[in-house]
């Protein structure tokens, strides 16, 4: 156990909806990433925070957002939905923002468009 | 494009055996790390080494980097079918902070 929660595990919605995911970075934790992972995929970056602020970004799409709240966790945000975006999506967090900081992955939440 | 790829994609051996698996990148990088995945599951820190360095290890783990060729390799020695997963290298932006994962190696050890 990596110590980060993510919610929902599974999430099975249709296309055009607006779903939320939410992660808990391990206690202490400052940094929270999240990534997206389509079928038999690598690890796609979307976006970082460090102690509520965005740190970096990666391909994130313009109908997703993100944020991280006062208590450290986050939600990633999705709308308009496509068929497209069922994947895996896991957050991650690291005790610090650097580069050379070990992520801790969430066990991830299944997203389903149909 | 993405800025790690691992090579190869499928990997299939016996127990015992050593598996080398590879990663190539496009950019300077400041890390580069190796994450196992069991399957449909979060991926789990293995290693990180330094541009500044040359070769790592951990049990039965040996990575190595060749900034000039701008590649690492994973060694797991006396593989143990546990080690059936999806391998996965990482590198850093080193401009920008962003962090790249490849396409991952999928490991199959056979009992």
């Amino acid at each position: 156990d990596s110590g980060v929660t993510q919610t929902p595990k599974h999430l099975i919605t249709a296309t055009g909806q607006r779903v939320t995911l939410r992660c808990s970075p391990r206690s202490g934790d400052l940094s929270v990433y999240w990534y997206q992972q389509s079928l038999d995929q690598g690890l796609q970056f979307l976006i970082q925070y460090y102690n509520g602020e965005e740190r970096a970004k990666g391909n994130i799409l313009e109908r997703f957002s993100a944020q991280q709240f006062p208590d450290l966790h986050s939600e990633l945000n999705l709308s308009s939905l496509e068929l497209g975006d069922s994947a895996l999506y896991f957050c991650a967090s690291s005790a610090r923002q650097g580069a050379t900081d070990t992520q801790y992955f969430g066990p991830g939440t299944r997203l389903t468009v149909l | 494009s993405q800025q790690g790829e691992e090579d190869p994609q499928a990997l299939s051996i016996q127990e015992g055996e050593n598996a080398t698996m590879n990663c190539s990148y496009k950019t300077s990088i400041n890390n580069l790390q190796w994450y196992r995945q069991n399957s449909g599951r979060g991926l789990v820190h293995l290693i990180l080494i330094r541009s500044n360095e040359r070769e790592k290890h951990s049990g039965r783990l040996r990575v190595t980097l060749d900034t000039s060729k701008k590649s690492s390799s994973l060694l797991i020695t006396a593989s143990r079918a546990a080690d059936t997963a999806s391998y996965f290298c990482a590198t850093d932006s080193y401009n920008f902070n962003k962090f790249y994962f490849g396409s991952g190696t999928k490991l199959n050890v056979k009992p």
